[in-house]
């Protein structure tokens, strides 16, 4: 079973603050997804990290896949209160082949206090 | 976009109740679609996948008889919960994979299932 290490668990933050939130894993994967969690819904695709090294920007949120693609970040930037919710990261492996599937982290549920 | 739909949003049932979910991909054909489960809190935990015409993969500790998953065309499958107990109210979410290159999944709202 492949693990993917996700943390922390629980962030609380007051608005204009920085985080930054890791997943961590012994597995190499094709790609990594970041998705956005509010509750009763559904997961909310953010990005998907393919290369070794990459690093994406979606506003205030930077993505990175680290050179071995074994771990990522996430980096939010001056934080704000409709941030809040739970963020999962994702790791892809079997693309192409009959035993793809996603290994979903534990999740770092973000609260971001006015 | 890549929309998936599920429906019901929230069915509450008798315990020994059979319920059936729908997933539907709007916008594109899926030739893969994935059941998760999801605790209050917690991560999602994959059921089974589910390839269009072709029997379910489910994954360990999941019973296939007791969770019948149905993919009869591209863009449905279906994820029903036979004889149910108090213990299979969760929320159930599944994902569609566009195609066979792409990891990238896109979730369904997801299903709240509350069995008395």
């Amino acid at each position: 079973t492949q693990l993917l290490e996700q943390s922390p668990q629980f962030l609380s933050i007051q608005e204009g603050e920085n985080l930054t939130v890791y997943c961590n894993s012994s597995s190499v994967f094709s790609s990594l997804q970041w998705y956005r969690q509010e509750p009763g819904e559904g997961p909310v695709l953010l990005v998907t990290v393919v290369t070794g090294g990459e690093v994406k920007k979606l506003k205030r949120l930077t993505f990175q896949f680290g050179d071995a693609r074994k771990d990522s970040s996430l980096h939010i930037t001056a934080a704000q209160p409709g941030d809040t919710g739970l963020y999962l990261c994702a790791g892809a492996r079997g693309s192409g082949g009959s035993n793809y599937k996603l290994t979903f982290g534990k999740g770092t549920l973000l609260t971001v206090n006015p | 976009g890549a929309v998936v739909s599920q429906h019901p949003s929230r069915v509450i049932c008798k315990s020994g109740t059979s319920v059936k979910i729908e997933c539907r991909s709007l916008d594109f054909q899926a030739t893969t679609m994935f059941w998760y489960r999801q605790f209050p809190k917690q991560s999602l935990m994959l059921m089974a996948t589910s390839n269009e015409g072709s029997k379910a993969t489910y994954e360990q500790g999941v019973e296939k008889d007791k969770f019948l998953i149905n993919h009869a065309s591209l863009t449905l499958s279906t994820l029903t919960v036979t004889s149910a107990h108090p213990e299979d109210s969760s929320f159930y979410i599944c994902s569609a994979r566009r195609d066979s290159i792409s990891d990238t999944q896109y979730f369904g709202p997801g299903t709240r299932l509350t069995v008395l």
